[in-house]
């Protein structure tokens, strides 16, 4: 499978600042990244689809002047929490697909991000 | 009614038990069916696919698919410590399509 890194692996940041959290795919053309968000103890919720070269598209209730991703090439996403507060700490997990015909998707690490 | 639903757990079981993870769903259009591991703190890593309906083995893990009832289920067996993590399962319609994931099953798996 997909070798997948995020960075930073957490991060800590005040209220009202912005936080970006890269996705890199290391050995893998990831033509479409997503972007979930994990509580503690829940499932994954997918937050946006993006591929590349394109505008990502966003799930429902996902504010997307909040959570602005750029799917830049095929092994770069990022995702820039703006203007965070307490309520966006979460874990944060990108995961990549290709172009095979195969629906797979290789997750990353995950980032945490607690917002004081 | 979610769209996969998972018993949360969690399970706890003696080293070399045989360990059985399971999830309903309601699609029936779901053809692609997925099980994660994950650990704690750390991103999910795919243990097992399957397309469609029958089982699917790697290893310890034995993947079963039955479309008919929609209901999904994982196997390990000779369980390790190793083995202890979150579960999740997911499924989708069809490639590119959005991956629905359950909740996720806690397993301890006790020396």
């Amino acid at each position: 499978g997909a070798v997948v890194s995020q960075h930073p692996s957490w991060v800590i940041c005040k209220s009202g600042t912005s936080v970006k959290i890269e996705c890199r795919s290391l050995d893998f053309q990831a033509t479409t990244m997503f972007w979930y968000r994990q509580f503690p103890k829940q499932s994954l919720m997918l937050m946006a689809t993006s591929n590349e070269g394109s505008k990502a598209t966003y799930e429902q209730g996902v504010e997307k002047d909040k959570f602005l991703i750029n799917h830049a090439s095929l092994t770069l996403s990022t995702l820039t929490v703006t203007s965070a507060h307490p309520e966006d700490s979460s874990f944060y997990i990108c995961s990549v697909k290709g172009r095979s015909s195969y629906n797979e998707q290789f997750f990353g690490p995950g980032t945490r991000l607690t917002v004081l | 009614q979610k769209e996969v639903e998972q018993d949360p757990g969690p399970l706890s079981v003696p080293e070399g038990a045989i360990v059985s993870l399971n999830c309903t769903y309601s699609n029936s259009a779901f053809q692609y069916f997925m099980w994660y591991r994950q650990y704690s703190r750390k991103g999910p890593e795919l243990l097992m696919y399957t397309y469609s309906s029958g089982n699917k083995e790697d290893g310890r893990f034995t993947a079963q698919v039955d479309k008919s009832s929609k209901y999904i289920s994982l196997f390990i067996r000779d369980s390790q410590p190793s083995d202890s993590a979150t579960y999740l399962c997911a499924m989708s319609a069809n490639t590119g399509n959005q991956f629905y994931f359950g909740t996720g099953t806690s397993l301890t798996v006790i020396p």
